[in-house]
C-alpha cells in the first residue's frame, strides 16, 4: 500500500515563475492537507480539502495561493509568482476522513527553491 | 492564538538510557492529539492519535499518555536505541476544526551507542 506520494521532491523556480506541487493521497483517502516548513521554523497548516471541496484554507497566504483536488486525479497546489519567501519545504498529507481518532499520514515533501 | 510547547527542545541520552518528553497544549476545544517520530529527508511518522483523557497508547519501546483536563501528553522511550534518535514532533487538534493540525517546534532526540 503506497503512501503519501508527492512529486517533485526538488523544484527550483525563477522569481515571478508558477510552481505547481502534486500530491497523490493514499489509497482509500479522500481527504487532503497541505502544510509548509519554512526555514528554522515548525510545520504550519496551509490547507484542508475533500474531492472537490475547500474545507479549510485559514491558512493560505491570501495572495498567489491556490490548491484543489478534483474528483480525478492529484491534489495540486499552486504558488503563482514565487518570490523567495516562498521557499520552502511543502508536506501533503492524506487521512480517510476527517475524525478524531484516525491518523492523518504525511508524505516525504517537496523542496522548493525561488532563485 | 493556540500554542503547542514541547520540551526539551533537544536531549543527548545514551544508548540503553530512558526518556521522556512533554507536549503541552490548550485544554479547551481539545479534539485529538497526534504524535509523530521524523527522521531528515523522511516523511514524519505517524506514532499514536490519542483523543480521550487518560488515553495511554503503546508502540513497542515507545509510549503516551494524555492528560486533556491540565492540557499535556507525555512521550516515553524504553531503552532508547540510535535508530530512536529522530525529531519528535506533537500536534494538536481543535474540536470542530477536525484535519487541521498545530504542530509543536519538537524535541530532537540524539542517541548515542
Amino acid at each position: 500500500n503506497a503512501g503519501v506520494m508527492q512529486n517533485p521532491r526538488h523544484l527550483v523556480r525563477r522569481r515571478g515563475q508558477e510552481a505547481r506541487l502534486r500530491c497523490s493521497p493514499m489509497k482509500g483517502h479522500s481527504h487532503v492537507y497541505w502544510y509548509r516548513q519554512l526555514p528554522e521554523e515548525g510545520l504550519k497548516f496551509m490547507v484542508y480539502l475533500q474531492k472537490e471541496n475547500i474545507i479549510d484554507e485559514s491558512g493560505m497566504p491570501k495572495e498567489r495561493f491556490s490548491a484543489e483536488f478534483p474528483k480525478e486525479g492529484p491534489s495540486i497546489l499552486r504558488i503563482q509568482q514565487v518570490v523567495r519567501g516562498d521557499s520552502a519545504a511543502y508536506f501533503c498529507a492524506s487521512s480517510r476522513d476527517g475524525f478524531s481518532g484516525n491518523t492523518i499520514y504525511f508524505g516525504e515533501g517537496s523542496w522548493l527553491t525561488v532563485v | 492564538i493556540l500554542n503547542v510547547e514541547q520540551s526539551p527542545q533537544s536531549l543527548h541520552v545514551q544508548e540503553g538510557d530512558s526518556t521522556n518528553f512533554t507536549c503541552s497544549f490548550p485544554s479547551s476545544n481539545f479534539y485529538a492529539l497526534h504524535w509523530y517520530r521524523w527522521e531528515t529527508a523522511k516523511s514524519p511518522e505517524a506514532l499514536f492519535v490519542m483523543t480521550l483523557n487518560g488515553d495511554e497508547k503503546k508502540k513497542g519501546r515507545i509510549s503516551a499518555t494524555l492528560n486533556t483536563k491540565e492540557g499535556y501528553s507525555y512521550l516515553y522511550i524504553k531503552g532508547s536505541q540510535p535508530e530512536d534518535s529522530a525529531t519528535y514532533l506533537c500536534a494538536f487538534m481543535i474540536y470542530n476544526q477536525g484535519g487541521k493540525l498545530i504542530f509543536g517546534q519538537g524535541t530532537e532526540l540524539s542517541v548515542k551507542p
